[in-house]
């Protein structure tokens, strides 16, 4: 099956500095790459995704980009403000072949972002 | 619409208890999922279910059980409840047309805090 790893699992920003969490995953197959964000107490959302006929997406202070030949994506979050403290995950698609397919996630980041 | 719901928000249970934790949608999704979060290792899919009627594994199954007879509610039962179960539980749904592979959002229930003593 999948299996998706992701680094660092904490990171430790000044407010305004960038931010960088990646991942790579296993099953060359995969074609689909979420990012979900889970502020305490509260379950994942999702904030961005990539499929895989796409390098790079970008949406406001967020962006995400996929090198599929090193099956590795990373997100990038600019200009980080206190809000975007939380965790966050990676995920890619798997099974298929006639099974279901299903996300499996990575371990999660958590990011803090200092006033 | 009040999204993805579960319930209780937290429960503390006795090794070989047993109980259910409640997840209803209000979205009209035909997929709806379960996973278990523990600390530092991310979500692990417990069982999906792409319609009413039909459920299936996934990565974790064993010592639980689920049900969907109707489209908004899928039930996570914990027969013989053991410490290892201790975990973050969240119920999720989504909606899917089978063209997306599951290229679909996911969206996510507040969780059920389980603790087995």
């Amino acid at each position: 099956g999948e299996n998706v790893e992701q680094h660092p699992s904490t990171l430790s920003v000044q407010e305004g500095d960038s931010a960088v969490i990646k991942c790579t995953y296993s099953d060359s197959a995969s074609n689909y790459f979420p990012w979900y964000k889970q502020e305490l107490g509260k379950g994942p959302q999702l904030i961005i995704d990539i499929r895989s006929n796409v390098g790079e997406k970008k949406d406001q202070r967020i962006a995400v980009t996929l090198n599929k030949t090193a099956k590795h994506f990373s997100l990038h979050i600019t200009e980080t403000q206190p809000e975007d403290s939380a965790v966050y995950f990676c995920a890619a698609i798997s099974g298929g072949g006639g099974s279901n397919y299903k996300l499996t996630f990575g371990k999660g980041t958590l990011l803090t972002v200092n006033p | 619409n009040a999204g993805v719901t579960q319930t209780p928000k937290f429960r503390i249970l006795k090794i070989g208890q047993s109980m259910t934790l409640q997840c209803t949608q209000d979205m009209n999704h035909n997929y709806m999922y379960w996973y278990r979060q523990d600390p530092g290792m991310g979500l692990k899919l417990i069982y999906y279910s792409v319609g009413a009627g039909i459920t299936d594994k996934g990565e974790v199954p064993n010592g639980y059980n689920v049900s969907r007879s109707t489209t908004e509610d899928f039930p996570l039962r914990l027969e013989l409840a053991a410490p290892s179960q201790t975990s973050v539980y969240f119920c999720a749904s989504s909606w899917s047309s089978g063209r997306a592979r599951g290229q679909e959002t996911q969206y996510f229930g507040p969780g059920t805090r389980l603790l087995v003593l």
